[in-house]
């Protein structure tokens, strides 16, 4: 069965700081991992990463993908509280024709 | 540009009723779908759509149906509420497969 698994759950942090958020994954045929932004309601998206060692960049929020341990992280730098949201990962199985959601992690990020 | 619209916004059902949930996308994508998202939980697939005419099962379709007879409409229906089913719902269209779906401001469900 897929598996993806975000860490942490949840962070609080000052406005200024960086985080880094985990996302670690089980899947069959991987064929790419995508980041999404949770506000109120519906989720945005962030970033697609297929390739191992591309770093994925805008504005402040980077990504990158490691095929061979199995993770991402995505990098908030200067964090402001708009950055304050429910991130969410997801793998895109290339056999299930569905993508895996990882749980979440919550940041708040404090004024 | 709405992008992709659902409906209603909040909805509280008894058990046993149905009710079908719209949503509808003004991008011209192909694929649509839906999910499903418990609190603290990933978001599930519950259908998906790959075109007008053509709907597949996804992760938790028990309880669920769905068809696609236009580009732009995907409802979901729930014939037999059961408390179950309390979550909230989402639509989501994406131009090519799984990549970048855009979603709807999604549909907050009771079954009491």
């Amino acid at each position: 069965e897929d598996k993806v698994v975000q860490s942490p759950l949840s962070l609080v942090v000052h406005e200024g700081d960086t985080v880094t958020l985990n996302c670690s994954y089980e899947v069959t045929n991987f064929r790419s991992l995508l980041w999404y932004k949770q506000e109120k309601k519906a989720p945005t998206f962030l970033f697609m990463l297929t390739s191992s060692g591309i770093e994925k960049k805008s504005g402040r929020l980077s990504s990158i993908l490691d095929k061979k341990e199995l993770f991402s992280i995505l990098n908030i730098t200067a964090t402001q509280t708009g950055d304050s949201a429910v991130y969410l990962c997801a793998v895109d199985n290339n056999a299930g024709n569905m993508l895996t959601f990882g749980g979440g992690t919550r940041l708040m990020v404090k004024p | 540009n709405a992008g992709v619209t659902q409906t209603p916004k909040f909805r509280i059902l008894k058990i046993g009723q149905s009710m079908t949930l719209q949503c509808t996308q003004d991008m011209n994508h192909n694929y649509m779908y839906w999910y499903r998202q418990d609190p603290g939980m990933g978001l599930k697939l519950i259908y998906y759509s790959v075109g007008a005419g053509i709907t597949d099962k996804g992760e938790v379709p028990n309880g669920y149906n769905v068809s696609r007879s236009t580009t732009e409409d995907f409802p979901l229906r729930l014939e037999l509420a059961a408390p179950s089913q309390t979550s909230v719902y989402f639509c989501a269209s994406s131009y090519q497969h799984n990549e970048k779906l855009f979603f709807g401001s999604g549909t907050q469900l009771s079954v009491l």
